[in-house]
């Protein structure tokens, strides 16, 4: 199985701030990586896939990159709402596999 | 406008079976790929399977080898309302069961239910 590791694991930031979360996956996955954020007792919300690539309605101060292993989820002003765990996840190979998830605190 | 509602929370014991259903509207499950995911209590994400439409002659649906032999997805066309049937349930099965899907395999998961939470308990 691929394994996808995040980091860092968790995170302090202001309101504001610029936000960069990594994702590393165990081989090569081409860019068939989504991101997702979720807040507690929530859904998961799709903000990203294929690595790069916005879903309909996500804002643009959310952005990815990366091809093959090594990836990023960049928050360019961090804003109130934003505050959350967001995951990664590979769909290139089954089983599909998720990062532990990276969780964005108010500091 | 884009939905997927689940069925209600359920209590079961252990040995049980549990299905758990996902109506989807918006798209028809001919356009889709439905996911399905669970989260335990404060972990992260497992996936679980999903229907690829680029596997055999018709599209099949892909199990999670830890489910094989207990979790079976099935779609109702005619009311646009996907099932996931898990069995032989353990408490480790505790979990909050999440429907997803994908409007091509290159987008992955786009939208999402609200979640099911099911509990094993004796």
């Amino acid at each position: 199985d691929i394994q996808m590791t995040q980091s860092p694991s968790s995170l302090s930031a202001s309101v504001g701030d610029r936000v960069t979360i990594t994702c590393r996956a165990s081989q090569g996955i081409r860019n068939y990586l989504a991101w997702f954020q979720q807040k507690p007792g929530k859904a998961p919300k799709s903000l990203i896939y294929a690595a790069s690539s916005l879903h309909s309605g996500v804002p643009s101060r959310f952005s990815g990159s990366g091809s093959g292993t090594d990836f990023t989820l960049t928050i360019s002003s961090l804003q109130p709402e934003d505050f959350a765990i967001y995951y990664c996840q590979q769909y290139n190979t089954y089983p599909r596999t998720f990062g532990q998830g990276t969780k964005v605190e108010i500091k | 406008q884009v939905q997927l509602v689940q069925s209600g929370a359920e209590v079961k014991k252990p040995g049980a079976s549990v299905k758990v259903s996902c109506r989807i509207s918006g798209y028809t499950l001919s356009e889709i790929s439905m996911y399905w995911v669970r989260q335990a209590p404060g972990k992260g994400f497992e996936w679980m399977g999903n229907f690829d439409p680029e596997e055999g002659e018709d599209g099949e649906a892909i199990y999670a080898q830890k489910f094989q032999g207990r979790i079976t997805m099935i779609e109702d066309t005619s009311t646009d309302t996907a099932y996931m049937e898990l069995s032989s349930l353990r408490s480790e099965d505790t979990a909050v069961y999440y429907c997803g899907f994908a409007i091509n395999m290159l987008q992955g998961v786009g939208y999402w239910g609200q979640g099911t939470l099911v509990t094993v308990s004796s």
